[in-house]
């Protein structure tokens, strides 16, 4: 079954103390992307990859780091989390197709609060 | 990338034809129009895109205007199961990067 998967789905943790949400896809996908939802500002894109060695950083990249090291795998890392980075976490990938299709598959979700 | 503006809010009823607008009137000639929606808090889920003829698949039907400034996502009987947000975004696609905005919420009553 394709899927994207995200660990861990929900996570308590104090300011300070570093952290990594995996993100896994089994779908050979080229294109890997975080994202952050926060209520009322939608979701926005933290940093994302086009392949292996190649990432950059989307629209809220401050805080936070990635790394490509394989195709299926693309962590965020959170090195001091603060309290500002409490948000719903989700990881997608995609592969470009003719015709347009630029289908992202989504992973379950990472829900983080940093007190 | 082309902004996108949706009504905040709709709903209709079960079995009805749900149809959700959406406004793009700064889109590119290569850019298209992609719908998403989110259930709840779980990630978001595809549900169709094109650029200029309409298009369908199982899951909906898109309306996009000849002028390519507005478009329509027709769900043709919605379920309670589609309540949701339904995101429209217009993008060059090439290069990936999907920006969504705030979404229409659909409430689907019995």
């Amino acid at each position: 079954e394709a899927q994207v998967t995200q660990n861990p789905r929900y996570l308590i943790t104090v300011t300070g103390k570093k952290l990594t949400v995996t993100c896994s896809q089994n779908m050979n996908h080229e294109y890997m992307s975080w994202y952050r939802q926060d209520p009322g500002l939608g979701l926005r894109q933290i940093y994302y990859s086009m392949n292996v060695e190649v990432t950059d950083k989307g629209d809220v990249p401050e805080g936070y780091k990635v790394s490509r090291k394989e195709k299926r795998n693309f962590p965020l890392i959170l090195e001091s989390p603060s309290p500002n980075q409490t948000s719903l976490y989700f990881c997608a990938c995609s592969r470009w197709l003719a015709g347009g299709r630029n289908e992202q598959f989504f992973g379950p979700g990472t829900r983080l609060t940093v007190l | 990338d082309a902004k996108t503006t949706q009504p905040t809010s709709m709903d209709c009823a079960e079995g009805r034809a749900a149809n959700l607008p959406c406004n793009h009137s700064t889109i590119s000639g290569n850019e298209y129009v992609y719908w998403y929606r989110q259930i709840h808090s779980q990630g978001p889920q595809y549900i169709i895109h094109g650029l200029k003829n309409n298009e369908t698949n199982e899951m909906a039907s898109l309306i996009i205007t000849e002028d390519r400034k507005s478009s329509t996502l027709i769900l043709p009987h919605a379920t309670l199961r589609d309540t949701a947000v339904y995101y429209c975004i217009a993008e060059g696609g090439a290069n990936s990067k999907l920006t969504f905005g705030k979404g229409i919420t659909l409430s689907v009553r019995p």
